[in-house]
């Protein structure tokens, strides 16, 4: 069974400061795939940013980057330049592609942007 | 282009009524999850399916049932709520191949 394990329930930045959100996984599949979903108050669940597991170059997406550590199944999410937009419910997720097929999420990271 | 709604968004319940939510998608996907999202457990898969006729249990399934007779609909049910199952309930919807997911804009269920 996969796992997504995030273990700071909260956090907080000042504006255009740097964070970091911490996730660990597991798994006996070789294909997957994470993922860092953002969820406003809105309640609208957003994609932040994707990692194939097989790329061992870590995926950025403008402020947002991650540092995958795979034989140490970590897989957290760095915000640089932090803007008060951020603030949201940040949720790291698994899915093993080819496999069961399960979407797994972690339990997330409320993180608050102070000005 | 909807993408994924479900029906209703709102609904209060009384205790041992019975309900059905709706997840509808026009986008064709194989690919279907019911999670709910209670705070400070994040989003728990309740069921899922990987194509038209095909249901599986996720990490909670007990105490809901699901149905997926055509394709772009995902049906969960609840035959005897809860006060327990007072959650809000997310639907997701995945193309074959593809891994991102489009969800549903949620549904807040009270059981009271």
């Amino acid at each position: 069974a996969q796992t997504v394990t995030q273990s700071q329930p909260e956090m907080s930045v000042q504006e255009a400061e740097t964070v970091t959100l911490s996730c660990t996984y597991d798994t006996s599949e070789s294909n997957y795939y994470l993922f860092w979903y953002k969820q406003p108050p809105s309640r609208q669940m957003i994609l932040v940013i994707r990692q194939e597991a097989y790329k061992q170059q870590n995926a950025t997406e403008n402020r947002f980057s991650v540092n995958f550590q795979k034989a140490a199944k970590s897989f957290s999410l760095k915000i640089s330049d932090s803007q008060l937009g951020d603030t949201a419910m940040y949720f790291c997720a698994f899915i093993a592609q080819g496999g069961s097929e399960k979407l797994v999420f972690g339990k997330g990271t409320k993180l608050t942007v102070n000005p | 282009n909807a993408g994924v709604t479900q029906t209703p968004k709102f609904r209060v319940l009384k205790t041992g009524q019975s309900m059905t939510l709706l997840c509808a998608q026009d986008m064709n996907h194989e690919y279907m999850y019911w999670y709910r999202q209670d705070p400070g457990m994040g989003l728990r898969l309740i069921h899922y399916s990987v194509g038209e006729g095909t249901t599986a249990k996720g990490e909670v399934p007990d105490g809901y049932n699901v149905s997926r007779l055509k394709k772009q609909n995902f049906l969960l049910g609840l035959e005897s709520a809860a006060p327990s199952q007072t959650s809000v309930y997310f639907c997701a919807s995945r193309p074959q191949g593809r891994t991102e997911a489009f969800f549903g804009q949620g549904t807040r269920l009270t059981v009271v």
